[in-house]
């Protein structure tokens, strides 16, 4: 079963631009994720933000977490043709190495 | 470093036939993972190994799938007999134990006609 869920499904930008993405969850948690997969490979781990934390920043990627709305954002800013991908927020329940749950996506197109 | 290594990328077979996967983790990584992904959704949990022990196979449909990691390292996932539903991709990940960053690998697509 799916945990959580990203708004929008689709994105698509021109590249240069700030690409936002969202993700709602169900359950508390220890801690969110989120992950890339470009067509026909395999997801990347981008970055990981804990319960305590609110905002984490990564290169350009600026990660947000609100635990009392149970949603998380994810923001790409100057987008490039590269970051065309899928997007997935994942979440942990427990701490160390537990399963992850997936929302469904946002895929993300940036039009040069 | 070597990634997550996966075979077959790709399967075809037929309703009925058993199938398996291959994964080998990352060197060191004591967690080893196996999700499915269905077209346009993300990944889904089917069972999480420590070492060669199973200690999350909630998710997995035992009546047809089996896995196994003999010796705490590569892992095999089975499916027989293989129905049309599980056209997926099947992906194995692996973190080092206590970590929540998980390792993808390339994922096997595979096809049941």
């Amino acid at each position: 079963s799916q945990q959580g869920e990203e708004d929008p499904q689709a994105l698509s930008i021109q590249e240069g631009e700030n690409a936002t993405m969202n993700c709602s969850y169900k359950t508390s948690i220890n801690n969110l994720q989120w992950y890339r997969q470009n067509s026909g490979r395999g997801l990347v781990h981008l970055i990981l933000i804990r319960s305590n934390e609110r905002e984490k920043h990564s290169g350009r990627l600026r990660v947000t977490l609100d635990t009392s709305k149970k949603s998380s954002s994810l923001l790409i800013t100057a987008s490039r043709a590269a970051d065309t991908a899928s997007y997935f927020c994942a979440t942990a329940i427990g701490g160390g190495a537990d399963g992850l749950t997936f929302g469904k996506g946002t895929h993300l197109i940036i039009q040069p | 470093e070597a990634g997550v290594v996966q075979s077959p990328r790709y399967k075809i077979i037929e309703k009925k036939q058993p199938v398996a996967f291959w994964c080998n983790p990352i060197s060191g990584h004591n967690t080893l993972y196996w999700y499915l992904q269905n077209l346009g959704q993300g990944p889904e949990l089917l069972i999480r190994y420590e070492n060669e022990e199973a200690v999350d196979d909630s998710q997995l449909p035992k009546d047809r799938f089996s896995a196994e990691r003999l010796k705490g390292v590569d892992s095999t996932l089975k499916i027989q007999p293989a129905e049309l539903g599980d056209s997926a991709v099947y992906l194995c990940a692996s973190s080092l134990l206590g970590r929540n960053e998980q390792f993808f690998g390339p994922g096997t697509r595979l096809t049941v006609l």
